[in-house]
C-alpha cells in the first residue's frame, strides 16, 4: 500500500538550531517525493523535490530508499521557518500526490 | 509560475443544499487535481479532472455527490451537493502544468462550513 508518514504533528525549534522533519514512506515502484509548505495565511506551495536535488530557503532533503525515508533538513533554523510542512508521495504518472498528515514547525527566538 | 484563482475563499451553508467552487488558472494546465482537508488532517484527493472528459474519482467519493467540470485548460469547477456538516472542509484545487513541468501549484482554497 502506498503511504507517506510524517511522525512529529508538532516541531518546536530555537532560532539558529538545526531542524529535521521526518517523512517515511511506502511504495512499490520508484518514489519520486515532494515537500510543501504552507506559510500562515498563504497558500500551499513547492519547497523542494527529489529528483531537482536542489536547495531552497537552506533546505536539503536526501531521498534514502533503503531506509523509505525524505527527511527535510536545514541546518539553522529562522523564524521565517515557522510553517506547516508537508511530504508528498507522487502515486502515478499523471502527477497525483499522496499527502502525509504534516508538521507544524514553530520557531521561537 | 502558475497562478489559480479559486472562489469563494469561504462559505457556510445549509445541510440539503449544494456549493459549486469554482477554479481559474492563468495558464493552460494539463491536469488538475481537487483535494480536501478536513479539520486537523492532511489532504486527501477526491479526483483528477481531465479536460474533456469525465473526472476519475479516488475511492471513497463519487460523481454524484462530487460533480466536476473542466470545459477548457484553464478552468474547472467543484461542486458539493447535498451537503451535510461531515462536509465541512476546506476544499482546495490544483494544477499540473504538464509537458515536462512537475510542480503541482494550488489555488488558495475554500472554507466550507455547513450548518
Amino acid at each position: 500500500a502506498q503511504r507517506v508518514t510524517q511522525p512529529e504533528k508538532l516541531l518546536s525549534v530555537f532560532k539558529g538550531a538545526p531542524v529535521e522533519l521526518k517523512c517515511n514512506y511506502s511504495y512499490s515502484g520508484s518514489p519520486e517525493l515532494f515537500w510543501y509548505v504552507q506559510y500562515s495565511r498563504q497558500r500551499l506551495q513547492l519547497l523542494l523535490r527529489h529528483i531537482s536535488r536542489e536547495s531552497i530557503k537552506g533546505f536539503t532533503a536526501d531521498l534514502n530508499k533503503g531506509e523509505t525515508s525524505f527527511h527535510l533538513k536545514k541546518p539553522f533554523a529562522q523564524e521565517e521557518d515557522s510553517a506547516m510542512y508537508y511530504c508528498a508521495l507522487k502515486t502515478d504518472s499523471w502527477g497525483k500526490l499522496q499527502f502525509g498528515a504534516g508538521t507544524q514547525v514553530v520557531v521561537t527566538p | 509560475s502558475a497562478v489559480i484563482s479559486q472562489k469563494p475563499s469561504r462559505d457556510i451553508c445549509q445541510r440539503g443544499t449544494s456549493l459549486t467552487i469554482q477554479c481559474q488558472v492563468d495558464s493552460q494546465v494539463t491536469m488538475m487535481f481537487w483535494y480536501r482537508q478536513q479539520p486537523g488532517q492532511s489532504l486527501t484527493l477526491i479526483a483528477t479532472a481531465n479536460q474533456g472528459s469525465e473526472a476519475t474519482y479516488e475511492s471513497g467519493f463519487v460523481i454524484d455527490k462530487f460533480p466536476i467540470s473542466r470545459p477548457n485548460l484553464t478552468f474547472s469547477t467543484l461542486t458539493v451537493s447535498n451537503m451535510s456538516p461531515e462536509d465541512s472542509s476546506i476544499y482546495l484545487c490544483s494544477g499540473l502544468p504538464g509537458q515536462g513541468d512537475e510542480k503541482l501549484f494550488f489555488g488558495s482554497g475554500t472554507q466550507l462550513s455547513v450548518l
